[in-house]
């Protein structure tokens, strides 16, 4: 049971370049989400989906889209890659999203950095 | 608004015990979780607290008051591998996480 498999690991991007950090999970959870960890604060959500072909904006969106063609599958993509975007990603996945007692379970983290 | 606040750092000794505190502010509450994150790994989920009062997972326990926005982890027979940062999250009305910074734990022998 792989759980969340996040790739790639590290990354390394010039300013203006874009790329897609991709999530699969395979228990079959129906929420999925990113979030962006940086030094001295909390997780801060980028994207969430509630389930295939649904996905909302969480706290900061901005410069990241995302996608929810499968139950499986939630790419994060970056449009215009910036310095600001440096940071440890993180997907997380639950059964749903819509119970207070639902555990998160993460990937392993993606390290992005922008040049 | 909405807001979490634990101690950024904290060192306790090997075998003895140490409590990491976090009060929060939310809109609507859904319950506070309790993860732990080893340098460079993913969080992993330790407690999960909706009502008030105690709960013990061997080593490890959490506690939860509602009427004071508090909690706070204790961790027993400190181990070396408990150091890690621990990660306060209180769920909002709309079942959105709102994350603390992290305590980071340092234990010494």
């Amino acid at each position: 049971n792989a759980g969340v498999t996040q790739t790639p690991k590290f990354q390394v991007l010039k300013t203006g370049q874009s790329m897609t950090l991709q999530c699969a999970q395979d228990m079959n959870h129906e929420y999925m989400s990113w979030y962006r960890q940086d030094p001295g604060m909390g997780l801060r959500l980028i994207h969430y989906s509630v389930g295939a072909g649904i996905t909302d904006q969480g706290e900061v969106p901005n410069g990241y889209n995302v996608s929810r063609s499968t139950t499986e599958d939630f790419p994060l993509r970056l449009l215009s890659a910036a310095p600001s975007q440096t940071s440890v990603y993180f997907c997380a996945s639950s059964p749903t999203g819509d119970s207070g007692a639902n555990v998160l379970t993460f990937g392993a983290g993606s390290r992005l950095t922008v040049l | 608004g909405q807001n979490i606040d634990q101690p950024t750092e904290m060192t306790a000794t090997e075998g003895a015990i140490v409590q990491i505190n976090c009060t929060y502010q939310t809109s609507g509450f859904n319950g506070l979780f309790w993860y732990q994150q080893h340098a460079g790994e993913a969080p992993t989920f330790l407690s999960y607290n909706v009502l008030d009062g105690l709960e013990e997972k061997g080593r490890f326990s959490s506690f939860l008051s509602r009427s004071k926005g508090y909690s706070y982890l204790l961790l027993k027979e400190l181990q070396m591998k408990d150091s890690a940062s621990y990660l306060c999250a209180a769920m909002d009305s709309n079942y959105q996480l709102i994350w603390g910074a992290g305590t980071k734990l340092i234990i010494k022998p």
